[in-house]
């Protein structure tokens, strides 16, 4: 089974300050990890991924996430806050243990920035 | 490329209406889902398709049906409509790992 745990429902930056939105997923074999964000009013769209390649990954907008499988962890962030990253952040996991690809999603964490 | 379309955008239902919202994608994927989004719960899977012919519940299947006549083509029926159901339903599709989703039907029951 798959889980995903997003510690903090909002998390609130001043513009140009460091980004870290966490997230800690629980699953029995290695697991596909993500990062999707959402503006308002619209749809999911990937932000990053985690495919068992390198362990650090890069995605769009300049944000990164570590994968760090002794802490079962995958946390986002990005070295400056810009308002244009006010946003819903999911992540998500995926481990093929139920015999799809249908990931399973944390409950999202709002970024609020402030100028 | 249009890929993932969802129709309609909106809806308010009555109590006890019935509805399908349509979803459709041009990727050839083979997987298909359906997600509810609620405030602080995240997206939650409702039903999701293997491919043409195969669908299996997610979490919340409860008052909603599927099925997959075809690849492009992944409907979801709500039979009786209830309070409970007023939230912004999104479609998902993929080949593999990565989910594309469509941009959301928000529906409200009264």
């Amino acid at each position: 089974a798959q889980s995903v745990t997003q510690l903090g429902s909002h998390v609130s930056v001043s513009e140009g300050a460091l980004v870290l939105l966490r997230c800690n997923y629980s699953s029995s074999v290695p697991p596909y990890l993500f990062w999707y964000v959402q503006y308002p009013n619209q749809g999911l769209q990937l932000l990053l991924k985690y495919t068992s390649a390198a362990t650090l990954v890069k995605g769009i907008n300049g944000f990164e996430a570590e994968f760090k499988k002794s802490e079962t962890s995958f946390h986002l962030t990005k070295p400056s806050a810009h308002m244009s990253d006010a946003a819903e952040y999911f992540c998500a996991v995926s481990d093929l243990s139920g015999g799809s690809y249908i990931p399973t999603f944390g409950r999202g964490t709002s970024l609020i920035v402030h100028p | 490329n249009a890929g993932v379309t969802q129709t309609p955008k909106f809806q308010v239902l009555k109590t006890g209406q019935s509805m399908t919202l349509q979803c459709a994608q041009d990727m050839n994927h083979e997987y298909m889902s359906w997600y509810r989004q609620d405030p602080g719960m995240g997206l939650r899977l409702i039903h999701y398709s293997v491919g043409a012919g195969i669908t299996d519940q997610g979490e919340v299947p409860n008052g909603y049906n599927v099925s997959r006549s075809t690849t492009e083509d992944f409907p979801l029926r709500l039979l009786s409509a209830a309070p409970s159901q007023t939230s912004v339903y999104f479609c998902a599709s993929s080949s593999s790992y990565e989910q594309y989703f469509g941009p959301g039907t928000r529906l409200t029951v009264t």
